[in-house]
C-alpha cells in the first residue's frame, strides 16, 4: 500500500482559510469513509482532529472541517490562528484492518 | 483519562531486534478496541506498523509483516512491539496508539526515539 499524497506545504494569513488535500485510491480513501486527520506540532505526538471524514472529537474547534470527494479527502482550517501552524497528516482505512497515512503537509500561518 | 507511554532501549545494533512496550492507564486493554504502533523517521512522515485486537488478532503493514510482531500482556495492561533484523532505515520515533474503531487513532503515547547504529 502506498502513502496517501498530500501537498508538502500550505499557508495562509491569520483569519484566512487553508485547505489541505489528501489523495488516495479506490482501495482506501475512495472505498471507505474512515478518513482521519492529525495535527502534529514539532516534537509532539499527533493529535486527532477529524475522523470519519468530517466528524470532530470533543474539544477540537469547529474551525476545523473535513470532506471527501472520490479518492480525495480535504481538511479545511478556517479563521487561521497562530497555533494552527503545524504538520497535518491524513490517514485512511485500507481494508483488512490495514491503515495508510498521508505524506504530510506543513501549514504555515503567515 | 486514557494515557499511553512507550518504553524501551533508545539504541539498537543493526541486525538485532527492536523491542518496545506501551503501558496503558485509564482503560483496560482486555475490554476491547485495537492497539497499534506507528513510527516516524526523523524529519519524515508517519508510517503505520500494525494493530492488535484485544482478542489477539494481529494485522501488519505488508511492507513490514515479515519482521514485526505485536503482542498483548493483559495482566500488565500493556502491549509490545518487536521488529527483527533492524537496519538504519528502522531509526524512528515509535508511537503506540489506541484505535476504538471508525478508523481513528484517538489516544497516542508521547513517542520514543529508537536509533539503529553500531
Amino acid at each position: 500500500q502506498s502513502a496517501l499524497t498530500q501537498p508538502p506545504s500550505a499557508s495562509g494569513s491569520p483569519g484566512q482559510s487553508v485547505t489541505v488535500s489528501c489523495t488516495g485510491t479506490s482501495s482506501d480513501v475512495g472505498d471507505y469513509n474512515y478518513v482521519s486527520w492529525y495535527q502534529q506540532h514539532p516534537g509532539k505526538a499527533p493529535k486527532l482532529m477529524i475522523y470519519e471524514v468530517s466528524k470532530r472529537p470533543s474539544g477540537v474547534p469547529d474551525r476545523f472541517s473535513g470532506s471527501k470527494s472520490g479518492n480525495t479527502a480535504s481538511l479545511t482550517v478556517s479563521g487561521l490562528q497562530a497555533e494552527d501552524e503545524a504538520d497535518y497528516y491524513c490517514s485512511s482505512y485500507a481494508g483488512s484492518a490495514n491503515y495508510v497515512f498521508g505524506t504530510g503537509t506543513k501549514v504555515t500561518v503567515l | 483519562q486514557v494515557q499511553l507511554r512507550e518504553s524501551g532501549p533508545g539504541l539498537v545494533r543493526p541486525s538485532e531486534t527492536l523491542s518496545l512496550t506501551c503501558a496503558v492507564s485509564g482503560y483496560s486493554i482486555s475490554s476491547g478496541y485495537y492497539w497499534g504502533w506507528i513510527r516516524q523517521p526523523p524529519g519524515k512522515g508517519l508510517e503505520w506498523i500494525g494493530n492488535m485486537y484485544h482478542s489477539g488478532s494481529t494485522y501488519y503493514n505488508p511492507s513490514l509483516k515479515s519482521r514485526v510482531t505485536i503482542s498483548l500482556d493483559t495482566s500488565k495492561n500493556q502491549f509490545s512491539l518487536r521488529v527483527n533484523s533492524v537496519t538504519a532505515a528502522d531509526t524512528a520515533v515509535y508511537y503506540c496508539a489506541r484505535l476504538p474503531g471508525s478508523g481513528k487513532f484517538d489516544y497516542w503515547g508521547q513517542g520514543t526515539l529508537v536509533t539503529v547504529s553500531s
